[in-house]
């Protein structure tokens, strides 16, 4: 069992905005601003799309939001479009320089 | 642009050593500016960060692996390595290598901004 929990999936249609919640058993989302989340396309590789609960690398697209209230991070993707469609990673500073992975949630664009 | 890239065999026998390599290449594994990763996908699964090395070896393991992660780098090669011990049919999945930013606003940071691309790791005999 991850020591973060996201919805296992969650869907939306074309143009619309979905959220993925990522909750931390241990406050480890609520303690520390080092909440990151990937993307990963099948057979793909995981790509950086947030980083410090809000920041968004250079080259990701503004659609791509994070924020964190309490001990839940989340993700936000407005607008969505077909190639949004993929699995989505939490991950968060687990304190003595370890880190901690959510277990995933599969986008499904409609 | 710097690249990483993993290698290393792709069956391994239970209760053998699984041997990882990550060649980094387009700047210096000897740098102030990051740190290394290892991260795992079992088939189907999520994610499993296995731990993080520093270019003068310092390491931090994923507590569930501990005893049995072995990290290491070689920076005349411009490589950083895995080794697992005594693995199981549990062990078997995508191994990543990653980058890890040294810096974050003032602290220390703990994502992984580059990934290779992933070696498929099977344990059977």
């Amino acid at each position: 069992q991850s020591a973060l929990t996201q919805p296992a999936s969650v869907s939306g249609s074309p143009g619309q905005s979905v959220t993925i919640s990522c909750t931390g058993n241990n406050n480890y989302v609520g303690s520390y601003n080092l909440v990151s989340w990937y993307q990963q396309h099948p057979g793909k590789a995981p790509k950086l799309i947030i980083s410090e609960v809000t920041k968004r690398p250079s080259g990701v697209s503004n659609r791509f939001s994070g924020s964190k209230s309490g001990n839940t991070a989340s993700l936000t993707i407005s607008g969505l479009q077909a190639e949004d469609e993929a699995h989505y990673y939490c991950c968060s500073y687990a304190g003595t320089s370890t880190v901690v992975f959510g277990g995933g949630t599969k986008l499904t664009v409609l | 642009q710097l690249h990483l890239l993993e290698s290393g065999p792709g069956l391994v026998k239970p209760s053998e050593t699984l041997s990882l390599t990550c060649t980094v290449s387009g700047d210096s594994i000897n740098s102030n500016f990051y740190y290394w990763g290892w991260i795992r996908q079992p088939p189907g699964k999520g994610l499993e960060w296995i731990g993080s090395v520093f270019y003068n070896g310092n390491t931090y393991n994923n507590p569930s692996l501990k005893s049995r992660v072995v990290m290491s780098v070689d920076t005349s090669t411009n490589r950083f390595f895995l080794t697992l011990s005594s693995v199981t049919a549990a062990d078997t999945a995508m191994y990543y290598c990653a980058k890890i930013p040294l810096y974050c606003g003032g602290g220390n940071c703990y994502h992984f901004d580059q990934w290779g691309q992933g070696a498929q790791v099977t344990v059977s005999s």
